[in-house]
């Protein structure tokens, strides 16, 4: 029981270029999200799902896309990488948004 | 949208004191506010969690108290230890998303 994976770890993008942050959890829940952390500005949601196939916006989504074909798996699209993107993603998975957040190890990403 | 805000940003206090951080919130149909301890480089991890029909609750040395009327909530840790040295965030469930609080850098002073 692995928990939830995040890929990769370390990134460096230059300006303009896209990318996949992958999430996979094994724990069969529902409830799965991407925030990013910033210094002084906590956790902030961007994108999540209460199940397959159903995504929503959190609170600061532009710039980012996420689909949910299976259950296990949550990816994060950044379509064209700004330098304002540099933080480090947490991506997190519960039965629900009100039950205990099961947070993966984070994505640390730079963007040049 | 639901607007969570957690005093102070940082805290320091004497190792043995008690440390104290508020939240409050404006989503009148919250009903969840867990909270959340991060160290250094790590992933949050979920300390202590209180639901809408309980004013307080314990474990060991953190309690949660709620106080639904005003919309507040905070966590009390007391005979604070060097290990409690940790950024902490408070968090809100509204509208199917869970909201957090922008975290206290508490330091736990030798």
């Amino acid at each position: 029981n692995a928990g939830v994976t995040q890929t990769p770890k370390f990134q460096v993008l230059k300006t303009g270029q896209s990318m996949t942050l992958q999430c996979a959890q094994d724990m069969n829940h529902e409830y799965m999200s991407w925030y990013r952390q910033d210094p002084g500005m906590g956790l902030r949601l961007i994108h999540y799902s209460v199940g397959a196939g159903i995504t929503d916006q959190g609170e600061v989504p532009n710039g980012y896309n996420v689909s949910r074909s299976t259950t296990e798996d949550f990816p994060l699209r950044l379509l064209s990488a700004a330098p304002s993107q540099t933080s480090v993603y947490f991506c997190a998975s519960s039965m629900t948004a009100d039950q205990p957040q099961h947070f993966g190890d984070g994505t640390r990403l730079s963007i040049l | 949208g639901e607007n969570v805000e957690q005093h102070p940003s940082t805290l320091s206090v004497q190792e043995g004191d008690s440390a104290v951080i508020k939240c409050t919130y404006s989503d009148s149909a919250s009903n969840y506010f867990p909270w959340y301890k991060q160290e250094l480089g790590k992933r949050p991890q979920l300390i202590i969690d209180i639901r809408s029909n309980v004013g307080e609750k314990k474990d060991q040395r953190i309690a949660v108290t709620l106080n639904k009327t005003a919309k507040h909530f905070s966590l009390h840790i007391t005979e604070t230890q060097p290990e409690d040295s940790a950024v902490y965030f408070c968090a809100v469930d509204s509208s199917y998303k869970l909201i957090f609080g922008s975290g206290t850098r508490l330091l736990v002073r030798p």
